[in-house]
């Protein structure tokens, strides 16, 4: 079983469509994140949360929601979602033992917004 | 500004050595990571290096220079199955610790 699993693994909406992808991990990670990636840009940095009562912005916010369920869990919401939100969204955790802490990803969920 | 560039392209043959650069532009270094992407996969972490020099692991090695904002993985004795992109991600304390990422390089192996 995976220790960080996203769902949908893939996903058609809308434009104007509110959408929500999911992360659960068992890892047992306090941190976790979510980055969007698109072809010849570098991952971009959504939102991360260092525990349940700690939401914060990152590179690229906006458009973009999050809710820290649990520990465990971590899901991202497009509220009206439009076509630049058309990416690969990755999950990740650390587990938050300083500067070297590697992040481990989920597998990810092509959204594709029309 | 933070930047981190790297090829956007290499192609190498099976059993040959391939190095892959990363320059990096941030204001408060705190470490550098390479990690592998496969096509359609997830990234998974390779090394970290936050002093200069080589660090060792298996095939791969990962430099540090951080007088010269520079890095390099190296990979030894090219399989097929290291055709995948490789991430340079740099950690800048100025941003939280959070890491910034350069656009990957995608390795083509050639039989």
């Amino acid at each position: 079983d995976a220790d960080v699993t996203q769902t949908p693994r893939n996903r058609i909406t809308k434009t104007g469509k509110r959408i929500m992808l999911e992360c659960s991990q068992t890892k047992g990670h306090d941190r976790m994140y979510w980055y969007r990636q698109d072809p010849g840009l570098g991952l971009r940095l959504i939102y991360y949360s260092f525990d349940v009562k700690d939401i914060n912005k990152g590179e690229i916010s906006d458009g973009y929601s999050v809710s820290r369920q649990a520990q465990a869990k971590f899901s991202l919401s497009l509220e009206s979602a439009i076509p630049n939100q058309t990416a690969l969204y990755f999950c990740a955790t650390s587990d938050g033992q300083g500067s070297r802490e590697k992040l481990f990803f989920g597998s990810g969920t092509q959204l594709s917004v029309l | 500004g933070q930047n981190i560039d790297q090829p956007t392209e290499m192609t190498a043959t099976e059993g040959a050595i391939v190095q892959i650069n990363c320059t990096y532009q941030t204001s408060g270094f705190n470490g550098l990571f390479w990690y592998q992407q496969h096509a359609g996969e997830a990234p998974t972490f390779l090394s970290y290096n936050v002093l200069d020099g080589l660090e060792e692991k298996g095939r791969f090695s990962s430099f540090l220079s951080r007088s010269k904002g520079y890095s390099y993985l190296l990979l030894k004795e090219l399989q097929m199955k290291d055709s995948a992109s490789y991430l340079c991600a740099v950690s800048d304390m100025d941003s939280n610790y959070q890491l910034i990422w350069g656009a990957g390089t995608k390795l083509i192996i050639k039989p």
